[in-house]
């Protein structure tokens, strides 16, 4: 069962805050994080791999609720280069090879 | 350095050809993985390789389609008689450690277009 992202759409003005939330079924036993420009490759941005693990780098940061089997994804002080749509994305079992992304969150941050 | 290249970059083929897709992972990685996306839509899974050996196949949607790493580094990926929903972005990526709860590295995918 694929995660569930939310918003599916958000549009920013450069230094606006948004925050993406990846929402599972099923446990989450990691969670990692890519965005993708159009036309272009998915990018890593950062993975969780333990419930209530925090991680950011730069004004990009997460969080994972493993309880809860929810992700999310802060986005402070938006730029330009921030567009794009971002995935969660997880391994469909512990120890397991398939991987599942979730819906995805297309973002616009606007000059 | 060297990322993971793909080629080619497009291809369009007619309905029924045959058609191959190549995938040069980061030397060293021993992970590999192939991905289905269609326009709009997130990736796909369609299969693993840890070094030459496909431990998952799960997601390939037909039995046309076949992915083979024999050296456990450059694989390839073939679709026999081409359909119109074939028609997608096929991305690999490769990863350092065994299994898939680490950092993928994509590459640039392999547009394919079926007429």
């Amino acid at each position: 069962q694929q995660p569930v992202q939310s918003p599916q759409a958000v549009i920013l003005r450069e230094g606006e805050d948004a925050v993406i939330n990846c929402s599972s079924s099923k446990a989450l036993y990691s969670v990692h994080w890519y965005r993708q420009k159009h036309g272009e490759a998915p990018v890593f941005l950062m993975i969780l791999l333990k419930g209530g693990e925090q991680k950011g780098h730069d004004k990009i940061s997460a969080s994972f609720n493993e309880k809860k089997q929810q992700s999310s994804l802060y986005l402070t002080a938006s730029q330009l280069s921030y567009s794009g749509t971002y995935f969660c994305g997880t391994p469909t079992t512990s120890g397991t090879y398939k991987y599942i992304f979730g819906t995805g969150t297309r973002l616009k941050v606007l000059a | 350095g060297a990322g993971v290249s793909q080629s080619p970059r497009y291809k369009v083929a007619k309905r029924g050809q045959d058609v191959a897709l190549r995938c040069d992972p980061i030397s060293g990685h021993v992970s590999l993985f192939w991905y289905q996306q269609a326009l709009g839509q997130g990736p796909e899974f369609l299969t693993y390789f840890q070094n030459e050996a496909q431990l998952d196949k799960s997601g390939l949607p037909s039995d046309r389609f076949f992915a083979e790493r024999p050296e456990g580094s450059v694989s390839t990926l073939k679709i026999q008689r081409t359909q119109q929903e074939d028609s997608a972005v096929y991305l690999c990526a490769s990863s350092l450690e065994l299994g898939s709860s680490y950092e993928q590295y994509f590459g640039p995918g392999t547009r394919l277009t079926v007429t």
